[in-house]
């Protein structure tokens, strides 16, 4: 069965340095989206992506965080300058186009920011 | 604006046992989805159920199966015959579109314990 692919599983970073973070969707969706977990708490929506452009976005989603499709597989999400609050488990998901909104999810990568 | 409130932050059950997890929700709109999640210790996000907002009838997936009341606006999820796998957290979700696309709202996560 199709599944959606993240790596790295785990990435330990330096507050202020960039990281990028990656995910392959299911092959013949056309809606992704990243989600946040911060330890212990409940699942944030961050972004969704539709057609090579965002479709919206939360207010966590702030000017250091950005989205790209840089090729027809690969669905990034980059940290330009990572704060220690950024840690957290970051899960991309995707669904299909009619498909209801039923959202397929990574196994996440967990960031941790020292 | 859109809330899910899941008023349980843990539970257990004894193995074979039934166990029902409850999920409100706010909203304004008519025609909407809910979902139920499960979140093993392996944290993969695995969807349980699904429920339109359209059709009366419950949901069920095997052993799971939801209580939709679309007036009081609750969801809630009946996990039967609880299984030692059925250890994990459970999220509910209410999902809403906005400019063409769809993005879900999360409750706060009920984590069940299933008791040998």
């Amino acid at each position: 069965e199709p599944e959606v692919t993240q790596t790295p599983s785990h990435q330990v970073t330096q507050m202020g340095q960039e990281v990028i973070l990656r995910c392959v969707p299911i092959s013949n969706h056309l809606y992704f989206y990243w989600y946040r977990q911060i330890l212990g708490q409940k699942v944030e929506f961050l972004v969704s992506f539709y057609n090579n452009e965002i479709s919206e976005k939360s207010e966590i989603f702030d000017d250091q965080f950005s989205v790209e499709r840089p090729d027809g597989s690969n669905f990034t999400l980059k940290i330009r300058s990572t704060k220690l609050e950024d840690s957290a488990m970051y899960f991309c998901a995707s669904s299909e186009l009619g498909s209801r909104g039923t959202q397929y999810f990574g196994p996440g990568t967990r960031l941790l920011v020292l | 604006a859109q809330t899910v409130t899941q008023s349980q932050p843990e539970m257990s059950v004894q193995e074979a046992e039934t166990v029902t997890l409850s999920c409100t929700y706010d909203t304004s709109e008519n025609n909407y989805y809910l979902f139920w999640y499960k979140q093993p210790p392996s944290r993969q996000m695995i969807l349980v159920i699904r429920q339109e907002a359209y059709k009366q009838q419950n949901a069920t997936e095997n052993r799971f199966s939801v209580n939709f009341q679309k007036a009081a606006k609750s969801f809630s999820l009946k996990i039967s015959d609880s299984q030692l796998g059925d250890t994990a957290m459970y999220f509910c979700a209410f999902m809403t579109w906005a400019s063409g696309t769809y993005k879900y709202i999360f409750g706060t996560g009920t984590r069940l314990k299933v008791l040998a």
